[in-house]
C-alpha cells in the first residue's frame, strides 16, 4: 500500500529556533494535510494543501505542498515551549478513495 | 459545536471481556473513521464509513466489528478483548475536502 515517509522521527531544539520537517512518498498525492498531537489528547488539524505548489501559512508555521505532489514540507519559526508535540503528514490521492495515508510522526521538543 | 466526542476516555479489560467504544460527531460529516494508535506505529486505520449505512475494513481490522448507527454515530466493538487490542482508539469524521478531524481518543489497556 502507499507509504508516506516522515522525517526527522524526532528533534530537541532550543526555543526561538526555527524548525523543517518534510513527508515523501513514492506515490501522487492531492491532498495534503498536517497535524499536531498534544500529549494525552487527539490530532488537531494544522494546515490543509490542495495544489501542487501551494504556500500556507498558519501563524508561525508554513506549510508547502511540492510541485512533484509526492512531498510536502512544514516549517515552524521561532519555537516556543507550547510547540512541543508529535506533528503528522497525512496525504489523500484519488486511489486512496476516502481514507488518508500517514506519516508515523515527528516528535518535537523545545528548551526553553 | 463539540465536533468528534468519544466515551469512554479510559477503559481497562480482561482477556476475552467486550466492550462497545462510542463516536459522535457534529458536523454533518458524512464519512467516520476508527483509528488506533500504537507507539511507533503511528495511526493505523481499523474500519471506515464512507456514508450512512456503509463501512468497509481498514488496514487492521481483525478482532473489531462497527456499526454506523445513524450520520452522527459510529461505534467500534471488540467482541473479545486481547492484550494486542492495548491502544489508544481514535474517531474522527471527514470534512468537505477530505481532511479530517479527531476526537480526544479511548485508552484501552486489556490485561
Amino acid at each position: 500500500g502507499q507509504q508516506l515517509n516522515q522525517s526527522p522521527q524526532s528533534m530537541f531544539i532550543q526555543e526561538g529556533e526555527d524548525v523543517s520537517m518534510n513527508c515523501t512518498s513514492s506515490s501522487i498525492f492531492n491532498t495534503w494535510l498536517w497535524y499536531k498531537q498534544d500529549p494525552g489528547e487527539g490530532p488537531v488539524l494544522l494546515i490543509a494543501l490542495y495544489k501542487a505548489g501551494e504556500l500556507t501559512s498558519n501563524g508561525r508555521l508554513t506549510a508547502q505542498f511540492g510541485i512533484t505532489r509526492k512531498d510536502s514540507f512544514l516549517n515552524i519559526s521561532a519555537s516556543i515551549p507550547s510547540d512541543v508535540g508529535i506533528y503528522f503528514c497525512a496525504g489523500h490521492s484519488l486511489s486512496g478513495y476516502s481514507t488518508l495515508t500517514f506519516g508515523k510522526g515527528t516528535m518535537l521538543l523545545v528548551s526553553p | 459545536n463539540a465536533g468528534v466526542t468519544q466515551t469512554p476516555k479510559f477503559q481497562v479489560l480482561k482477556t476475552g471481556q467486550s466492550m462497545t467504544l462510542q463516536c459522535a460527531q457534529d458536523m454533518n460529516h458524512n464519512s467516520m473513521y476508527w483509528y488506533r494508535q500504537d507507539p511507533g506505529m503511528g495511526l493505523r486505520l481499523i474500519y471506515y464509513s464512507a456514508s450512512e449505512g456503509t463501512t468497509d475494513k481498514g488496514e487492521v481490522p481483525n478482532g473489531y466489528n462497527v456499526s454506523r448507527l445513524n450520520k452522527r454515530e459510529f461505534s467500534l466493538r471488540l467482541e473479545s478483548a486481547a492484550p494486542s487490542q492495548t491502544s489508544v482508539y481514535f474517531c474522527a469524521s471527514r470534512g468537505v475536502a477530505y481532511e479530517q478531524y479527531f476526537g480526544p481518543g479511548t485508552r484501552l489497556t486489556v490485561t
